[in-house]
């Protein structure tokens, strides 16, 4: 039973271009979240999905990003016209019943992006 | 003030040590987490808590629920437990990370 996938593992982009990041949950997973821990901090929520559905995304920044996990494949996390600051380590969760954390979450191995 | 504190912020130990990290909150909760962050940046999900304790191997978990503390406690360290440990408490309806601890054990 393959685990979380995330691809790309390392995404460098240029400021101003957009960042695709790709989330696969386990088989079985209809709940998806995304994280974001930034150079020296820590993990913080973004947003917590169900397929076709957008539960909670109160942790994403108000524009530029947006995060989708369609009927058929997987979960998209985009940042348009990235900015330095968006340099971090994207991780993505997944689990296969009731929201936030009371289900144990299976985490992907992270996209690490860069902004150059 | 973060709504959850962890210490210490970095730990050193011998192998076979027994080792605890202290995480407090500030905040009313549903249940707790702790997570565990490999060098290699991979997490994995280490125990959920709504009260009283677990356990699983080498690695005891705790939580008062009054005193708003938990306790992550390894039995018999090894160098393989050496990784960023961190604490995360749902509320219900949002929830927090602490920053970790990051373990370091030697042989």
């Amino acid at each position: 039973n393959a685990g979380v996938m995330q691809n790309p593992r390392h995404l460098v982009r240029r400021r101003g271009q957009e960042a695709r990041l790709r989330c696969s949950p386990m088989k079985g997973h209809s709940h998806v979240y995304w994280y974001r821990q930034l150079p020296e901090e820590g993990l913080k929520f973004m947003v917590y999905l169900q397929k076709e559905n957008i539960i909670d995304e109160s942790g994403m920044p108000k524009e530029r990003f947006s995060a989708e996990f369609p009927k058929e494949g997987p979960s998209i996390l985009r940042i348009q016209q990235v900015v330095r600051g968006d340099s971090a380590a994207y991780f993505c969760a997944s689990s296969p019943q009731t929201g936030y954390f009371q289900e144990t979450q299976y985490f992907g191995p992270g996209t690490r992006l860069l902004v150059l | 003030k973060n709504e959850v504190e962890q210490s210490p912020q970095n730990l050193t130990a011998q192998e076979g040590e027994f080792i605890t990290i202290n995480c407090s909150y500030s905040v009313g909760i549903s249940a707790l987490h702790w997570l565990q962050q490999h060098p290699g940046g991979g997490i994995v999900s280490l125990f959920m808590l709504s009260s009283g304790k677990k356990k699983h191997g080498r690695l005891i978990a705790t939580i008062n629920i009054q005193e708003k503390h938990s306790s992550l406690h390894i039995t018999a360290s090894h160098p393989r437990d050496s990784a960023v440990y961190i604490c995360a408490v749902d509320t219900g309806n949002q929830f927090y990370f602490g920053t970790g601890t990051s373990l370091t054990v030697i042989p």
